[in-house]
């Protein structure tokens, strides 16, 4: 299996512009997470999908930002307008049942991130 | 106190030694616990799950503390490639969201 796909892995943008991150998670997963990482704030979850369904977005930060996932293969992260202080590593991460997880294995399964950089 | 709780350090510790440090969490439900290990510019990668009192991997102890609400990692003989940020992960009981402590850096010194 390939794990968790992230694209682009760097992003450089200007504030004001639209910024889209991809993610495609392990097949058979049936939940996504998006985190967020920064030096100050360590690992924040923005939110997370059941089934493609978005269960808890309450960590995400303002109207800004939105997520979708038009289906189980695929999910974006979208920053409308970005600014400054959404530079950032955006992680995403996948899970058959984070709840739940097999003894010894890991409940998340994460990409390899998008560094983000807003000027 | 906040979900989850860690010293940020930095640990700056000499090759061969013992190093350990907690975790202490805030929601006394919770049932199991994670550490991960995140190198420098990649994502976290599980290093230990700890169920019921702890458990041993090698070098590793992950010991868990429920009356006093804390987990802790013993890593023994330590080397260099131990070099790293090492994260408390704790679930939220009943649900699948999984809080992150901002970590601890850990530097092992030739």
């Amino acid at each position: 299996d390939a794990g968790v796909i992230q694209s682009p892995r760097h992003e450089v943008t200007e504030m004001g512009q639209e910024v889209t991150l991809r993610c495609k998670p392990i097949s058979g997963h049936d939940y996504l997470f998006w985190y967020r990482q920064t030096m100050m704030r360590g690992l924040e979850l923005l939110i997370y999908f059941n089934n493609n369904v978005p269960i808890d977005d309450s960590g995400m930060p303002e109207d800004r930002f939105s997520a979708k996932m038009p289906n189980a293969s695929f999910s974006t992260l979208k920053i409308q307008p970005s600014e400054p202080r959404d530079s950032a590593v955006y992680f995403c991460a996948s899970s058959p049942d984070p709840a739940h997880p097999h003894p010894y294995n890991s409940p998340l399964h994460f990409g390899n991130g998008t560094r983000l950089t807003v000027t | 106190r906040k979900e989850v709780e860690q010293d940020p350090g930095p640990f700056n510790v000499p090759e061969g030694a013992t190093v350990a440090f907690n975790c202490t969490y805030s929601n006394s439900a919770s049932q199991s616990f994670f550490w991960y290990r995140q190198d420098c510019r990649k994502e976290p990668k599980l290093l230990m799950s700890v169920y019921s009192s702890g458990n041993e991997d090698g070098r590793f102890t992950a010991q868990l503390n429920r009356a006093s609400q804390y987990i802790s990692l013993l890593i023994r003989d330590s080397k260099l490639s131990d070099s790293a940020t090492y994260l408390c992960v704790v679930p939220n009981f009943g649900n699948e969201k999984l809080t992150f402590g901002t970590g601890t850096r850990l530097t092992i010194i030739p």
